[in-house]
């Protein structure tokens, strides 16, 4: 079964610093993976997405992932953290079996300090 | 561009009572996706939809649960007597083709609260 380990319920980074996002992944196939952010009572919106093509993925924003097999972890990162990135960010894993379903990883709230 | 859009926003009800959750997916999308979150946990697949038949679902679907897509543009979640521990946000989501690499697109949700 596949499944995705979001390593930090709750970041803390002060504007202007870098951010990091960690996630792990558990797959027996190449997995397609995702990253999506989600702001106060808005839908999920994607950031990026891995599809075994380069393992660096970059995505909207500002935001990057970089997908490393032999730790199988997919960590989403951005140089520079702004006020408006403060939202709840899900690492997700898309079924192979059945109807590529999403499963999602349990979130990582991120908060950016002025 | 285009987007997943989903009502009401908000929904109150009465522990018993049947709900209808409503979405417009985006216009040439052939996948349909329901999920739910509760307050404090992950977000959890419902159910799939495509070629107007349901085509996985969740141990959590039970009978209480229906899906429709009634006309060409609307896909409903019915629940059809509601519990406390149905509460929670929905989401839809759709995309075009159902393949692994190919992004879902979610609209804002829908949260239900029953009491």
């Amino acid at each position: 079964a596949q499944s995705v380990t979001q390593l930090d319920s709750h970041v803390s980074v002060s504007e202007g610093t870098p951010v990091l996002l960690r996630c792990n992944y558990s797959s027996s196939y190449s997995p397609s993976l995702f990253w999506y952010v989600q702001h106060p009572n808005k839908g999920l919106q994607l950031l990026l997405k891995y599809t075994s093509a380069a393992t660096l993925v970059k995505g909207i924003n500002g935001f990057e992932a970089e997908f490393k097999k032999s730790e199988t972890s997919f960590h989403l990162t951005k140089p520079s953290a702004h006020m408006s990135d403060a939202a709840e960010y899900f690492c997700v894993v898309s079924d192979t079996s059945g109807t590529y379903k999403y499963i999602f990883g349990t979130g990582t709230r991120l908060k950016v300090l002025a | 561009e285009p987007e997943v859009t989903q009502t009401p926003s908000h929904q109150v009800t009465q522990m018993g009572q049947e709900v209808i959750l409503r979405c417009v997916p985006i216009s040439n999308h052939l996948y349909f996706y329901w999920y739910r979150q509760i307050l404090g946990q992950k977000v959890e697949f419902l159910v799939s939809f495509y070629n107007n038949e349901i085509s996985e679902k969740s141990e959590i679907f039970d009978d209480q649960f229906s899906v429709e897509r009634p006309d060409g543009s609307n896909f409903t979640l019915k629940i059809r007597s509601t519990k406390l521990e149905d509460s929670a946000m929905y989401f839809c989501a759709s995309n075009q083709q159902g393949s692994a690499g190919q992004p879902q697109h979610f609209g804002d949700g829908t949260r239900l609260s029953i009491l």
